[in-house]
């Protein structure tokens, strides 16, 4: 079944734990993004890349890392989360940039306290 | 001005009723435009995509786009309780490539 696979679903950690939110597709999807969902206001992009060893920042990357050394798999790395970066997250991919259809994953709903 | 529009709602629509959603966009060189719906807590799904001036329809959806005034509609018919959800409108910007979403309109339909 062609999917995008986000883990783990629910995370609850503390102030200055480094966490990674692991995301894979089995698409042959060049293009994968990360966002961040919060009450009014909408999505947000964190990162997105465009194939391997490409990444570039969205409209809100700070406390974030990412990293795409193979096609299917975009981690999200937390190096000190902090309290506001508590959020629904989602990861998703397509199969180019821009013109092709995001397919999500079910999305990490992570708290910070 | 925001670069994707959509009225936040929430829009009441009788069940079995036409729901009309609408979105309008500023980057006049777009060329993809999207509709999603997404329930409370879920991650969103595509609904339907349209590339090209006029109507699009996919069962009870129907896309229409209009390139010259900037926006992009989202008709469904024969509406369900199941169709409440946000649904959120997403275009592709011609600058970078970039997917620009709208805040999302949350739709009830009344039974």
């Amino acid at each position: 079944e062609a999917q995008v696979t986000q883990n783990p679903r629910y995370l609850i950690t503390v102030t200055g734990k480094k966490l990674t939110v692991t995301c894979s597709q089995n698409m042959n999807h060049e293009y994968m993004s990360w966002y961040r969902q919060d009450p009014g206001l909408g999505l947000r992009q964190i990162y997105y890349s465009m194939n391997v060893e490409v990444t570039d920042k969205g409209d809100v990357p700070e406390g974030y890392k990412v990293s795409r050394k193979e096609k299917r798999n975009f981690p999200l790395i937390l190096e000190s989360p902090s309290p506001n970066q508590t959020s629904l997250y989602f990861c998703a991919s397509s199969l180019r940039t821009g013109d092709s259809p995001l397919h999500f994953g079910n999305g990490t709903r992570l708290t910070v306290t | 001005q925001k670069e994707v529009e959509q009225n936040s709602g929430p829009l009441s629509v009788p069940e079995g009723a036409i729901a009309s959603l609408n979105c309008t966009y500023s980057d006049r060189g777009s060329q993809s435009f999207f509709w999603y719906r997404q329930y409370s807590g879920k991650s969103p799904e595509l609904i339907m995509f349209i590339y090209s001036n006029g109507d699009k329809e996919d069962g009870r959806f129907t896309a229409q786009l209009n390139k010259a005034s900037q926006y992009v509609s989202l008709l469904i018919r024969d509406s369900q309780p199941s169709d409440s959800a946000t649904y959120l409108c997403a275009v592709n910007m011609y600058s970078n490539y970039q997917l620009i979403w709208g805040a999302g309109t949350k739709l009830i339909i009344k039974p």
